[in-house]
């Protein structure tokens, strides 16, 4: 089985840009997660799609940073535009409907300078 | 706000011996229990969940959870080099509830 896809990997950009990641979850898995994790710290939940609708937002930036998840599948997030406090590993994760795990991806590591 | 509380470390244990990992969460209503391992520059990867109070085992690693005094914790015995990672201690409400995470644990195996 497949793992979760993310793209880019690697992103440097300057402050006051714009950024955009993209995420395939598992074939299968309903819900999806976008962490933030700063260096030295756990992830952070920054958005939890279920299918297609949002669950979870609380704590996702709304005046900087945007997600969707069209079609119950892709997803992207995206920063608009970018500060220095961004820099962080985003983390893609699935999981099934209800399920324990989840399923995290390779990430993609965030440089703002 | 929940919150999950881990010391950073570093952890050092000999190979061969047991390496104990300690959390603690704020949330009373906190319903399941997550232990990752993060490896330098990787994702995270479940280790083990337990929901009851006492033991799990499962291969070298027990995690043990003590729902009244809000701990949790996860041995690892006969510790090897490969378990050298950041251990992450992850707790959940009901249903969807999202998960908070601890800020981990680094943990180096000695040879």
């Amino acid at each position: 089985e497949a793992g979760v896809a993310q793209s880019p990997r690697y992103k440097i950009i300057e402050k006051r840009q714009s950024v955009a990641f993209w995420c395939n979850p598992i074939s299968g898995h309903a819900t999806l997660y976008w962490y933030q994790q700063i260096l030295g710290q756990g992830p952070k939940l920054l958005i939890q799609f279920q299918n297609n609708g949002v669950v979870d937002d609380s704590q996702l930036p709304k005046d900087r940073f945007s997600a969707e998840r069209l079609k119950g599948v892709d997803s992207t997030l995206k920063i608009q535009p970018a500060k220095l406090e961004d820099s962080a590993v985003y983390l893609c994760a699935s999981s099934y409907l209800g399920g324990h795990e989840q399923y995290f991806g390779p990430g993609t590591r965030l440089t703002v300078t | 706000q929940k919150e999950v509380e881990q010391n950073s470390g570093p952890l050092s244990v000999p190979e061969g011996a047991i390496a104990s990992l300690n959390c603690t969460y704020s949330d009373r209503g906190s319903q399941s229990f997550f232990w990752y391992r993060q490896y330098s520059g990787k994702s995270p990867e479940l280790i083990m969940f337990i929901y009851s109070n006492g033991d799990k085992e499962d291969g070298r690693f027990t995690a043990q959870l003590n729902k009244a005094s809000q701990y949790v914790s996860l041995l690892i015995r006969d510790s090897q080099p490969s378990d050298s990672a950041t251990y992450l201690c992850a707790v959940k409400g009901f249903g969807n509830e999202k998960l908070t995470f601890g800020t981990g644990t680094r943990l180096t195996i000695i040879p």
